[in-house]
C-alpha cells in the first residue's frame, strides 16, 4: 500500500497570500489529522477529520480551514499568511477514528516571507 | 507549564549504550504514542501505550497510568537510533494529540 503522500513538499509565499496543502491517506483510511510544526511551538494539532466531518480543532485562529472530500482525500487551507505560518504541515492518517497508529506524510514545509 | 514534558532535551550516548527517555504528562489520557522524527521531518509512529509495557525489537516503552509517566528505552543503541524521540497524548475527550517538545538523541560509533 502506498503510504500518506502530501503535496507539495516545498512551498514560499509571501504574507497576505493564501495556501492550500493537500493530504492524501493510506487506502482506506478514513481519518485525517493536521499537524504544524515549528521551532518554537513543537508540534500541534491543527484539526482531524473523519467521513467528510470535523471532528477536533485545535487552538489555531479562523484563517487555518480544512475540509475532507468523500475519497478521503484532505486539503488544508490558510489565508492571508503570516511570517509566523512558516512551519512543516504534516497531516497523519488512521483507519478509522481513534485507531492506534497514526501513519504521518512526509510533511509540506511552507516558508512565508 | 507544558501539558507534556520530556526529559532530557539532548541526550548523547556512545553506541551500545542503554538509553531511556522520560515522558511526565498532567491531563486524564486515553493512550500516549511515542514517535520519533529523522532529519528531514518524517514522522514514524513507534508505539501507542494505554497501560503496560511494549517491546519492539531494541525499543521497549512503559507507562504508568497512576504516576502519569512513561518511558522510551532504546536497548544496544546503535547510531542509527540518532532521531528526536516524540510523547505525545491522546486525551479522553478525543483523538487530538498534545505533543512534548522531544528528545534530540544522538548515538556516537
Amino acid at each position: 500500500k502506498a503510504g500518506v503522500t502530501q503535496t507539495p513538499r516545498y512551498l514560499i509565499k509571501t504574507r497576505g497570500q493564501q495556501v492550500t496543502l493537500s493530504c492524501s491517506p493510506i487506502s482506506g483510511h478514513r481519518s485525517v489529522s493536521w499537524y504544524q510544526q515549528t521551532p518554537g511551538q513543537g508540534l500541534q494539532f491543527l484539526f482531524e477529520y473523519f467521513s467528510e466531518t470535523q471532528r477536533n480543532k485545535g487552538n489555531f485562529p479562523g484563517r487555518f480551514s480544512g475540509r475532507q472530500f468523500s475519497n478521503s482525500r484532505s486539503e488544508m487551507n490558510v489565508s492571508t499568511l503570516e511570517l509566523g505560518d512558516s512551519a512543516l504541515y504534516l497531516c497523519a492518517s488512521t483507519p478509522r477514528q481513534g485507531e492506534e497508529t497514526q501513519y504521518f506524510g512526509p510533511g509540506t514545509r511552507l516558508l512565508v516571507l | 507549564k507544558n501539558e507534556v514534558e520530556q526529559s532530557p532535551q539532548n541526550l548523547t550516548a556512545q553506541e551500545g549504550e542503554f538509553i531511556t527517555i522520560n515522558c511526565s504528562y498532567s491531563v486524564g489520557i486515553s493512550a500516549l504514542h511515542w514517535l520519533q522524527q529523522h532529519p528531514g521531518g518524517g514522522i514514524v509512529s513507534l508505539f501507542m501505550l494505554s497501560s503496560g509495557k511494549k517491546k519492539h525489537g531494541r525499543l521497549i516503552a512503559t507507562i504508568n497510568i497512576q504516576e502519569k509517566h512513561s518511558s522510551l528505552h532504546i536497548t544496544a543503541s546503535h547510531p542509527r537510533d540518532s532521531a528526536v524521540y516524540i510523547c505525545a497524548v491522546e486525551e479522553t475527550s478525543g483523538s487530538r494529540l498534545t505533543f512534548g517538545e522531544g528528545t534530540q538523541l544522538t548515538v556516537n560509533p
